[in-house]
């Protein structure tokens, strides 16, 4: 079955520095990608997303590509500021309209000023 | 533009007891599904919910069951608690014409059994 597999944490950064979470997936067909992103006391959101191989996603700054040869969508930052501070998810959706949302188990970074 | 809104916000139950929870989907969403994300996981899969039909359903037994409303409410309902069920209860809806579309979450429903 499809699965997701993600980087572990809890992550420590300084401010400024570059961000990479990895993440790796099993899949059949042509899933679609998703980072979401959790703040404390919030729900979940969408970070980004990629419904292709090589299409890149990208916003506030976060960027991640689907890797089809090394079934892989790594999230990375160059520059993260205290308020990425969150806990980040992985997912993947197979393609078809009944088709679940599976989740990794999550990272939680947290950025020192 | 209301999103997904969930009730209640946080509850507390006993082991044996019952509960519902409810979700009202984003303006123009169809599908709704339940997951289930305990403390320091993600979110677990638990139903999904399309017509009126449980269409998909995760790994959890038949104590989870729910119910979705011509207007595309929904419903979950767990029977007989566990202490194991306590979790946060999201609920994520889409429309299933978007066949590559992201699910918008609710806050959740934090469930404390006792």
């Amino acid at each position: 079955g499809n699965s997701v597999t993600q980087m572990e944490g809890p992550v420590t950064l300084s401010e400024e520095a570059f961000l990479t979470i990895n993440c790796t997936y099993t899949a059949t067909g042509y899933p679609s990608l998703f980072w979401y992103v959790q703040y404390p006391g919030e729900g979940l959101q969408l970070l980004l997303k990629a419904t292709k191989a090589d299409d890149k996603g990208s916003n506030k700054g976060f960027e991640a590509t689907y890797r089809k040869e090394t079934t892989s969508f790594h999230l990375e930052k160059g520059s993260v500021q205290v308020s990425d501070s969150a806990v980040y998810f992985c997912a993947l959706r197979g393609y078809s309209s009944a088709s679940k949302i599976i989740f990794g188990s999550g990272t939680r970074l947290s950025i020192r000023p | 533009d209301a999103g997904v809104t969930q009730s209640p916000t946080h509850l507390i139950k006993t082991r044996g007891q019952q509960v519902t929870l409810r979700c009202s989907p984003k303006s123009g969403h169809d599908t709704v599904s339940w997951y289930q994300q305990a403390l320091g996981q993600g979110p677990q899969f638990i139903f999904q919910y399309y017509e009126e039909e449980e269409r998909q359903r995760g790994n959890f037994p038949d104590r989870f069951s729910g119910h979705q409303f011509p207007n595309y409410s929904s419903e979950l309902n767990v029977n007989a608690l566990l202490l194991g069920d306590s979790a946060l209860y999201l609920c994520a809806t889409t429309t299933d014409r978007e066949l590559t579309g992201e699910l918008f979450f609710g806050e959740g429903s934090r469930l404390t059994v006792l």
